[in-house]
This record gives C-alpha cells, sequence and structure tokens, in this order.
C-alpha cells in the first residue's frame, strides 16, 4: 500500500508570494494533518482535516490555511511568504480520528523563502 | 495544553550499548504517547505508542517503552544500539477534542559510536 505522498518535495520562493503544498494520504484514511518543522520551534501543529471539515488548528497565523478534497486530498497554502516560514512541512494520514489511531507521515515539503 | 519534555538533545552511545532516551509529558488525563523516528531529509515514521493497557510497548527496531503514570514519564530504550539506529527521535501526546493534534517534545540526536 502506497504511503503518504507529498508535492513538491522542495520549493524556493522569495518573500510575498504564496505557495501551495499538496498531500495525498494513505488509500483509506480520511483525516489529515500538517505540521511545520523548524530547527528553532520543532514541531507544531497546523491543522487537521476530516471529511473536508478542519476540526482542529494550531496557533499560526490567518496566512497559513488548508482545505480537504473529497477523496481526502489535502493542500495547504501559505501567503505573503516571509522568511521565517522557511521550514519542513509534514502531512500525515490516519484511519479516522487520530486519538489513538497512528498518524503516518510523508516525506515533507521543504519550503525555502528567499 | 499538554507538553512534552525531552531530557537530552543529545546522546551518544557506543554500538552494542543500552539506549535510554527519556521523555516526561505533563497531563492530568491518560494520555495518547508515541515515539516517532526521522532520518536526515525523511518524515517521521512511528516506532511505538501507547494508548490503554498494558504499560510496557514493544515497538519496532527492538525499541520499547514504558508508560509509567506516577512518574508521567514514557522513556524509550533498546538494549543494544546499531549503526542504523542514528538518527532523531520525538516523544509526542495527543491532544484536542478528538486527539487529533499531537505535541511533540524538542527532539534527541542518537549519535551511535563504532
Amino acid at each position: 500500500k502506497a504511503g503518504v505522498t507529498q508535492t513538491p518535495r522542495y520549493l524556493i520562493k522569495t518573500r510575498g508570494q504564496q505557495v501551495t503544498l499538496s498531500c495525498s494520504p494513505i488509500s483509506g484514511h480520511r483525516s489529515v494533518s500538517w505540521y511545520q518543522q523548524t530547527p528553532g520551534q520543532g514541531l507544531q501543529f497546523l491543522f487537521e482535516y476530516f471529511s473536508e471539515t478542519q476540526r482542529n488548528k494550531g496557533n499560526f497565523p490567518g496566512r497559513f490555511s488548508g482545505r480537504q478534497f473529497s477523496n481526502s486530498r489535502s493542500e495547504m497554502n501559505v501567503s505573503t511568504l516571509e522568511l521565517g516560514d522557511s521550514a519542513l512541512y509534514l502531512c500525515a494520514s490516519s484511519w479516522t480520528s487520530p486519538g489513538g489511531d497512528t498518524q503516518y507521515f510523508g516525506p515533507g515539503t521543504r519550503l525555502t523563502v528567499l | 495544553a499538554q507538553s512534552v519534555t525531552q531530557l537530552g538533545s543529545h546522546v551518544s552511545v557506543s554500538e552494542g550499548a543500552l539506549v535510554l532516551l527519556r521523555c516526561n509529558y505533563s497531563s492530568s488525563v491518560p494520555p495518547y504517547l508515541f515515539w516517532y523516528v526521522q532520518y536526515p531529509n525523511q518524515g517521521l515514521q512511528l516506532l511505538l505508542k501507547y494508548t490503554t493497557g498494558a504499560t510496557l510497548v514493544k515497538g519496532i527496531n527492538g525499541f520499547e517503552a514504558e508508560f509509567k503514570k506516577s512518574e508521567t514519564s514514557f522513556h524509550l530504550t533498546k538494549p543494544s544500539a546499531h549503526m542504523s539506529d542514528a538518527a532523531e527521535y520525538f516523544c509526542a501526546v495527543s491532544e484536542g477534542e478528538y486527539g487529533n493534534k499531537l505535541v511533540f517534545g524538542a527532539g534527541t540526536i542518537l549519535r551511535v559510536k563504532s
């Protein structure tokens, strides 16, 4: 069974631009979560989607947004990029509510903002 | 909000020696606890998880962890380190209405010396 896939794997943008990252969950998984990983702040939760609805959101500004499609694929968007948005963005999927269910992570998208 | 503390940002062991990575969490109720491993330029891979039941949890690659409620700890151990164990390890606890948000510790980089 294919794992979580994320595209693109690497991305370079300049300040002020916007970016869209894509995540395809494991087949059958309906929950998709996004995390930001930086050397300074570590791994931080961005948001989680289930059946096209955002169920939980982390403490990030409104420039960070996401959505989920009917096939459970998810995208996240960052508008008006700042240098501090440079990070590894990880997507994770699970069957239903992650609660005790395992979240399976993709390889991440490395975003560099110049 | 919950928090996770990993004692020691770097741990160095000799090949064949015991691996002990420490994790303490703050929670007033029994949590769901996880250990993930991250190799360079990769996503997170689940090593093991505790939900309910047996407090000694066995995971992949010979790792195990013991949930100790009285100490609010979930330390990760492996009897004999292998060179391939060199990576960064993250302890996490789930929270949120649906348990759908992972709160991670800062991570511990494990170095294995030959």
